[in-house]
C-alpha cells in the first residue's frame, strides 16, 4: 500500500518569501508522485508531478518539487510567495500498476501567504 | 472544452432519502474517479473505472454506496439510504486516454451532500 504524509497542517509565509510545503511518502516499488492545489470551493488542480527522470519537477504557477529518494520526501516549493498562492495543498501518490493507478491523497496542507 | 460536470453542485436531504450524484467525464478520458472530502478524513478514492469498468471499489464505505459508468460519457454514485455522516463533498474526476493511468487528473466542481 502507499502513503504520503503532509506533517503541517499550515504553513505561513510573507508575500515575496520562498515557501516549502512539506511532503513525504511510503510506497513499495516506484513512486508516482503529484502536487495538487485547491482553493476555496473548487475542486483540485493539478500543480506537477514525477514519474521518472530530473528529480527536480516544475508545473504550474511557478511551483517546483524536488525528489528525494532517500528521504523519501517531496517537497513542492516556490521562490517567491504570493498572496494568491493562499490555498490547500495535496500530496498524493500512485503505486503505478500495482494499484492500479489509484492516486492516494495527503491530509492537505493550508498555506496562508499574507501581504 | 467544458471540464468535468457534476451535478447537482448542492444536494439537502433527509435521513433514509436516496442520493444520486451525476459526473460526466471530459470527452476523450477513459478513467473516471470519485472522491469523498470531509475535515475528519480529507479526501479518500471511493471508486474508479478504467473504459467504464470498476477497478478498485475498496474505498466505497459500506454497500448502502454504490457507482455506475454505463458509458463513457456518464457515472453515477448513489447513496441508499443516506445518513448524516455521509455528508461531504463529492468530488468526480477524470484522466486522459493514453496517459497510463498516471495523467493529470481533471477535477470536477463537486456536489456538497448536506444529510440532516
Amino acid at each position: 500500500a502507499q502513503s504520503v504524509a503532509q506533517p503541517e497542517d499550515q504553513v505561513n509565509v510573507a508575500e515575496g518569501n520562498p515557501l516549502t510545503v512539506k511532503c513525504t511518502y511510503s510506497v513499495s516499488g516506484n513512486p508516482y508522485l503529484f502536487w495538487y492545489v485547491q482553493y476555496p470551493n473548487r475542486g483540485l488542480q493539478f500543480l506537477l508531478k514525477y514519474i521518472t527522470g530530473d528529480n527536480l519537477v516544475k508545473g504550474s504557477y511557478g511551483f517546483e518539487a524536488e525528489f528525494n529518494k532517500s528521504q523519501t520526501s517531496f517537497h513542492l516549493k516556490k521562490p517567491s510567495a504570493l498572496v494568491s498562492d493562499s490555498a490547500l495543498y495535496f500530496c498524493a501518490v500512485s503505486g503505478g500498476s500495482n494499484s492500479g493507478y489509484a492516486l492516494n491523497f495527503g491530509k492537505g496542507t493550508s498555506l496562508l501567504v499574507t501581504p | 472544452d467544458a471540464g468535468v460536470i457534476q451535478s447537482p453542485r448542492h444536494e439537502v436531504t433527509e435521513m433514509g432519502q436516496e442520493v444520486t450524484l451525476r459526473c460526466k467525464p471530459i470527452s476523450g478520458h477513459n478513467s473516471l474517479f470519485w472522491y469523498r472530502q470531509t475535515m475528519m478524513r480529507g479526501l479518500e478514492l471511493l471508486i474508479y473505472f478504467n473504459n467504464n469498468v470498476p477497478i478498485d471499489d475498496s474505498g466505497m464505505p459500506e454497500d448502502r454506496f454504490s457507482a455506475k459508468m454505463p458509458n463513457a460519457s456518464f457515472s453515477t454514485l448513489k447513496i441508499q439510504p443516506s445518513e448524516p455522516r455521509d455528508s461531504a463533498v463529492y468530488f468526480c474526476a477524470s484522466t486522459p486516454r493514453g496517459t497510463g493511468g498516471l495523467g493529470e487528473q481533471y477535477f470536477g466542481p463537486g456536489t456538497r451532500l448536506t444529510v440532516t
